[in-house]
Formats: structure tokens, sequence, C-alpha cells
């Protein structure tokens, strides 16, 4: 079956440096999903990409869709301690249900 | 977007008894989906709740176990049935709007001893 993985599993930063996670998907999808899910919360959608190639940007937040629709990359610019939490991409093939990554957890210490 | 309720937020109970959880939504929904969460790990989807019809279960997911409910467009119920240790996990329903985009639920977590 369809598998998403995402790398690091696991990152711990210095508030104020750069963070990015990784997301590989074994097949082409139809669009891409980033969802942010704090310590003992549930999932919170961010941000949908569509089209091969496209980069968004929300505020210090910037998603990329690879060119090929089979890998996505989530960057973050000085990382802030509300920033903590773990980052799951959710790939969907067309269909309405969604395959989510295995998430990259990320640590800030201020 | 749309508000999710989900009860109960969490629950012990007891090995080879049944939970049952809630879902309600504020409006009417086409798509609502039932995902477990284990410690740590990613999501899984259990299965998709359709209205009016038996829920489609992915691979590893039986309707004996996980009987799911859906008699209208804003309500939903998941069971975990005859309940073990292994069945110890977080419980999440979500909603799919327009686009694809889901909306999750607080989640049940369901400690079986």
């Amino acid at each position: 079956g369809q598998q998403v993985m995402q790398i690091p599993q696991y990152q711990h930063v210095q508030e104020g440096e750069d963070f990015t996670t990784y997301c590989n998907s074994s097949t082409t999808l139809s669009n891409i999903q980033w969802y942010k899910q704090r310590p003992g919360g549930h999932p919170v959608f961010l941000i949908q990409l569509v089209k091969s190639g496209e980069v968004k940007k929300q505020k210090r937040l910037t998603f990329q869709f690879g060119e090929a629709k089979k890998n996505s990359s989530l960057h973050i610019t000085a990382t802030q301690t509300t920033d903590v939490g773990t980052y799951f991409c959710a790939g969907n093939t067309g269909f309405q249900k969604l395959v989510f990554g295995t998430g990259t957890r990320l640590l800030v210490s201020p | 977007s749309a508000v999710i309720s989900q009860k109960p937020s969490r629950d012990i109970c007891q090995r080879g008894t049944s939970l049952t959880i809630q879902c309600q939504v504020d409006s009417q929904v086409t798509m609502m989906f039932w995902y477990r969460q284990q410690p740590g790990q990613s999501l899984t989807l259990i299965a998709t709740a359709n209205q009016g019809s038996e829920a489609t279960y992915e691979s590893g997911f039986v309707i004996d176990k996980f009987p799911i409910s859906r008699p209208n467009l804003t309500f939903s119920t998941l069971t975990v049935s005859n309940m073990s240790p292994e069945d110890s996990s977080i419980y999440l329903c979500s909603v799919g709007t327009g686009g694809n985009i889901q909306y999750f639920g607080a989640g049940t977590r369901l400690s079986v001893l």
C-alpha cells in the first residue's frame, strides 16, 4: 500500500534556528496537506499544495511540493517555542482519504 | 471549517468490555473518518463512515471489532469491542470538507487494563 515517510523523526533546535522536515510518498499524489499536532492535541490543518512545484508561504513557514508530486517539504525560519509539536504531511491520491506521513516531532528550546 | 465534538475525551476500561465513542459536527458533512493514533505514532485510518450505508474499513480493521454507525450527516459513533490492552490508543474522528481538507475532533484517549 501507499507509504508516506518523513525525515527526520525528531529534531531539537534552539529558538531562532531554522527547521525543515521532508516528506516522501511511494506513489504520485494529487495533492499534499500539512498538519500540526501540539503535544496532547489533535492535528490541525495548515495548508494544501496541489500543483507540481508549488511553493506557499505562511509567515515563517514555507511549504513546497515537488515537481514529480511525490515529495514535499516544510521549512520554518527562526523557530519560536510556539512551533513545538509534531508536523505531519498527508497525501491524497484523488480520493477523499488521506495517508498520513510518519511525522516529525519538533522541540524548541528557549 | 467545522466544529467537532468528540466524547468521551478519555476513558479507562476493563479488558473484554466495549466503548462507544461519539462524534458530533456542527454542520452537515459528507465525509467522516475514524483514525487510531498510538502514542508517539502517526495516524492510521480505521474506516470511512458513510451515511446510510456500511462503513468502509481499511486493511487490518474489521466491522466486528470496530462497528461504526452514521445515522445522519452530523453524527457518527465508533465502538471498540471486546477490548484488550493492545487497543489502548487515541481515537480521532475527522470530517472532510470540500478540497479534501480534514478537521479533527479532540480525540478519545483510551486505556485498557
